[in-house]
């Protein structure tokens, strides 16, 4: 079956620190894609800030990097240099190809960034 | 593009009438989603539509829910009779490929 597992319920950093959000899925699946949401205080779902075929390795862009270990079905989220405009809820989601782009969510992450 | 337009974005209605959110997807993007999200349980996927067919409705929690996508530019979600219980943010999706692109939600709240 498939599932996302966000593990971390809330995390607190200061500023400029790194952190790392961390997530585990399953799926019986071969092709798939992975996606992190932000969810801003103002309640909104903001489109991917990332997305990540399986076949794909890690990815920077800016301060945030993507590092996905199909290994370990893992593909955890790393913010450098923090800002406090980053708070806001991270979501993990698998979509499977083949189902009409079915998207499985974790149950979110809550960053706090404080200054 | 004016994205993913849900309305209304917040409605307040008493138990027991009846509930009607709308949502218009991007033009062209073939697949629908209704998902609920509340504290307790996170995003819930409701119901989905490809070319307006419902694939999936395992996710409705009760008959009391009910979903049509009448064309390809609009779809209803509709409670009847709401119960507080409901009270979440309801957001649609479209997506053509791959990626969903969330409308703003409607923030429900029933007392």
């Amino acid at each position: 079956a498939q599932k996302v597992t966000q593990a971390q319920t809330e995390i607190s950093v200061v500023e400029k620190e790194d952190v790392t959000l961390d997530c585990v899925y399953e799926t019986r699946d071969t092709t798939y894609y992975l996606f992190w949401y932000k969810q801003p205080p103002s309640g909104e779902l903001v489109f991917p800030i990332r997305r990540n075929s399986f076949d794909e390795q890690n990815e920077i862009s800016g301060r945030y990097s993507w590092n996905f270990q199909k290994s370990t079905s893992s593909f955890n989220f790393t913010i450098t240099a923090s800002q406090v405009v980053d708070s806001a809820v991270y979501f993990c989601a698998l979509s499977e190809l083949d189902n009409f782009n079915k998207f499985y969510f974790g149950s979110g992450t809550k960053l706090n960034v404080k200054p | 593009d004016a994205g993913v337009i849900q309305s209304p974005r917040h409605e307040v209605t008493e138990m027991g009438q009846e509930v009607t959110l709308r949502c218009k997807p991007i033009s062209g993007h073939n697949s629908l989603f209704w998902y609920r999200q509340t504290m307790m349980r996170g995003l819930e996927l409701l119901i989905y539509f490809n070319n307006n067919v419902p694939i999936d409705d395992s996710g409705m929690p009760e008959d009391r829910f009910s979903a049509k996508m009448p064309n390809a530019s609009f779809s209803t979600l509709k409670i009847q009779p709401s119960e507080p219980r409901d009270s979440a943010v309801y957001f649609c999706a479209s997506t053509k490929n791959y990626g969903y692109t969330f409308g703003s939600g409607t923030r429900l709240t029933v007392v």
